[in-house]
C-alpha cells in the first residue's frame, strides 16, 4: 500500500537531549513537510523540502533540523535548542509543483499518522 | 499576509441534523483551498479541495464546500451528521509564489455529534 509512515506513534524525551522524529513515504512525491501541532493553534510549517538534497525552513525552524538525502525519507531532528518540544508533529507529501507563466501551483499534500512527543 | 479564519472552535450538532463549517481565509490571488478532518491522534485526512472551475466542490464521507470569493469564504456542509463525523476539522489555503506547495492551516473547529 502506498503511503507515509512516521515513526515512532509516541516519543519520550529528557530534557537537553536530541530526538529524531522518522518519515517515510513510497508515493514517489518529490515534496515533504513537517508540521507542529499545539491544541488551539493549527498546524505550523516547520520543514519544508521540494527536492532531494535541498530544503527551506517554515515558519518555526528555530530548534529543529532536517536532512533529505532520499526521495523518500525526511528525518526531523528536535534538538536540545527547542524550547518547548512537546507537540504532535506531523509529516506530509506532495507531487512536484507545477509552475505555470504567472504562478505556482499548490499540489494536494497527504499526511502521515504522526508523533507524539513528549519532555520529560 | 495570508491567513486563515476558522470562526468555530467546537460545534455540536445532533445526528442526522445538517451542518456548515465556516472558514474565511484572507488572500491576493485566486486561493487553493482544502478542508482537512483529522481524528484524535491521528494524522490529517483530504475531505476535498478546491483549484479552480466550478465553486461548489463535492468530497469523501458525503461532504461539500463553496467557494465564495465575494465573501472570501470555503464554507464545508454537509446534509446529515454522523456520529462517526465527529472529529476535528481544518480549512487550509495554498500560499502564494516562490514559496512552494505550503499551507496556511485555520486553528481548526472540533465537532462532537449528539445522539
Amino acid at each position: 500500500d502506498g503511503g507515509i509512515t512516521q515513526s515512532p506513534k509516541y516519543l519520550f524525551r529528557k530534557e537537553g537531549q536530541n530526538v529524531t522524529l522518522s518519515c517515510e513515504q513510497n508515493l514517489n512525491h518529490d515534496a515533504m513537510y513537517w508540521y507542529r501541532q499545539d491544541p488551539g493553534q493549527g498546524l505550523r510549517l516547520i520543514y519544508y523540502s521540494q527536492i532531494v538534497n535541498d530544503f527551506q525552513k517554515g515558519d518555526i525552524a528555530e530548534g529543529y533540523s532536517v536532512s533529505r538525502e532520499k526521495k523518500e525519507s525526511f528525518p526531523l531532528t528536535v534538538t536540545s535548542a527547542q524550547k518547548n518540544p512537546t507537540a504532535f508533529y506531523l509529516c506530509a507529501s506532495s507531487t512536484k509543483l507545477r509552475t505555470g507563466l504567472s504562478k505556482t501551483s499548490t499540489d494536494t499534500q497527504y499526511f502521515g499518522p504522526g508523533t507524539r512527543l513528549t519532555v520529560l | 499576509a495570508q491567513s486563515v479564519t476558522q470562526p468555530d472552535i467546537h460545534i455540536t450538532v445532533s445526528e442526522g441534523a445538517s451542518l456548515e463549517l465556516r472558514c474565511n481565509y484572507s488572500y491576493g490571488a485566486t486561493p487553493y483551498l482544502f478542508w482537512y478532518v483529522q481524528s484524535p491522534g491521528q494524522g490529517l485526512q483530504l475531505l476535498l479541495k478546491y483549484f479552480s472551475g466550478d465553486t461548489l466542490v463535492q468530497g469523501i464521507k458525503g461532504f461539500e464546500a463553496e467557494f465564495k470569493r465575494s465573501q472570501s469564504s470555503f464554507n464545508l456542509r454537509k446534509p446529515s451528521v454522523h456520529w462517526s463525523d465527529a472529529a476535528e476539522y481544518f480549512c487550509a489555503v495554498g500560499r502564494t509564489n516562490n514559496q512552494g506547495g505550503k499551507l496556511i492551516f485555520g486553528q481548526g473547529t472540533e465537532l462532537s455529534v449528539k445522539p
